[in-house]
Order: structure tokens, then sequence, then C-alpha cells
């Protein structure tokens, strides 16, 4: 099983929808939690990140965390256009350890206007 | 502001040549890396390097060398380039860790090169 499984997608939404995005893991060490969005042709970009378990909201994004079910959860409210991307969660044990870091492989989100 | 600036953005290699990739980063992070993305398998680590003076190997490394030339710049060599090599290279740079427990001090990406070796 490997460390960190996400939805591959794509995902093909119309505008104004609820989207729901992600990931699962095995790593019960993992505590830090972050959402990446990469445009196409572009660097990944941080989104949202979220530390132990729990909820976290910025404007229409909302983090999900249940380590109970090693399970992480992206939702956008009122999608836009603007928001087509790949999402690549990512998750670390140990605070400042980027080098650790494991990615998911991305789900490719399109939001039809 | 320029963030992080890698090049070049494209590269057509042939098999055996060899190149270096440059990354360089206005932001003043001590942390380095390298990662190659490929459909299908995610972003994965080549190399890092913690600080100024110090590299270490990733979760890919094999093929690949790297020099912190100084605080800003980081590059990467392929000695010999292969077709397996054919990839999508993302250099990033993070601040250090910050000090409270619930904070965390992201990755700041570059565009990518897009190298084909054929």
């Amino acid at each position: 099983q490997k460390e960190v499984e996400q939805d591959p997608g794509p995902l093909s939404v119309p505008e104004g929808a609820i989207v729901s995005l992600n990931c699962t893991y095995s790593n019960s060490a993992f505590q830090y939690f972050m959402w990446y969005r990469q445009y196409s042709r572009k660097g990944p970009e941080l989104l949202m990140y979220t530390y132990s378990s729990g909820n976290k909201e910025d404007g229409r994004f909302t983090a999900q965390v249940d380590k109970s079910s090693k399970y992480i959860s992206l939702f956008i409210r009122d999608s836009q256009p603007s928001d087509s991307a790949t999402y690549l969660c990512a998750m670390s044990a140990r605070r400042g350890s980027n080098y650790k870091l494991t990615f998911g492989k991305g789900t490719l989100l399109t939001v039809n206007p | 502001n320029a963030g992080v600036t890698q090049t070049p953005k494209f590269q057509v290699l042939k098999t055996g040549q060899s190149m270096t990739l440059q990354c360089a980063q206005d932001m003043n992070h001590n942390s380095m890396y390298w990662y190659r993305q490929d459909p299908g398998m995610g972003l994965r680590l080549i190399y890092y390097s913690a600080s100024e003076g110090t590299t270490d190997k990733g979760e890919v490394p094999n093929g690949y060398n790297v020099s912190r030339l100084n605080k800003r710049e980081f590059s990467l060599r392929l000695e010999s380039a292969a077709p397996s090599q054919t990839s999508v290279y993302f250099c990033a740079s993070s601040a250090p860790g910050p000090s409270s427990l619930d904070s965390y001090s992201p990755l700041h990406f570059g565009n990518g090169t897009r190298l084909t070796v054929t």
C-alpha cells in the first residue's frame, strides 16, 4: 500500500458546484497535512495546511482531516473556472521537514463555465 | 519579487548528453529542493539542501548530482542523460521551520524545466 493515495480524477464539474477532493494515507505519524494547487505549466503553490485533526476554512476552501480514518479532504464551495487546476495533497510527520514531505499524485479538476 | 527562477524552461537532449539545470531563489531561504514530476507518479524528491554547504539524497537520486553554489543557487546536473529522465523538473525553496508546533513553512516552487531525452 502506498503511503498516500489520492483519487486521480480527472474531475469535471459545472461552475458553482461543491467540489470534494480526497486523500487517504497509511502512516499514522503524519501530523501536517497540506493542499497544493498547480495550474497548468506552473509550479505547485500552497493552498492550505492543517496541523493534526479538524477543519480549517479559508474563504471558499475548507480542509478537513480525520486522523482516525487516515483521510483528508479539501472542499471547494461555489467553484469557479479559475479553480481549474491539479490539486496535490501532501503530508509530513515532522515540523520543518519538507524533505520528508510525501505527495499524492494529484487530482485534475476542471470547472466548466 | 521573482521568487524561484529556473532555467532553461525547455530542453531536448540526446541519450548520453549532459546538462545542468539552474535554480535561484531571492527569498533568503535556507533550504532548497529538486523534484521531478511524472504522469501517474506525482512529485518525487531527487536531492535537497537543508542549508548552504550541505546536500542530501532524496527518493530518486540515481543519475543526478547537485551543487549548492551559495545560499541563492542550487543546480541539478545530469551527467549522462537517459530517456527515463524525461520529466518536468521543479526546484523549490523553504524558510526554516517556524517555532510554533502548529505552523508550517511551505515550499515555494519555480515553474519547472521540461526535459525530453531522446
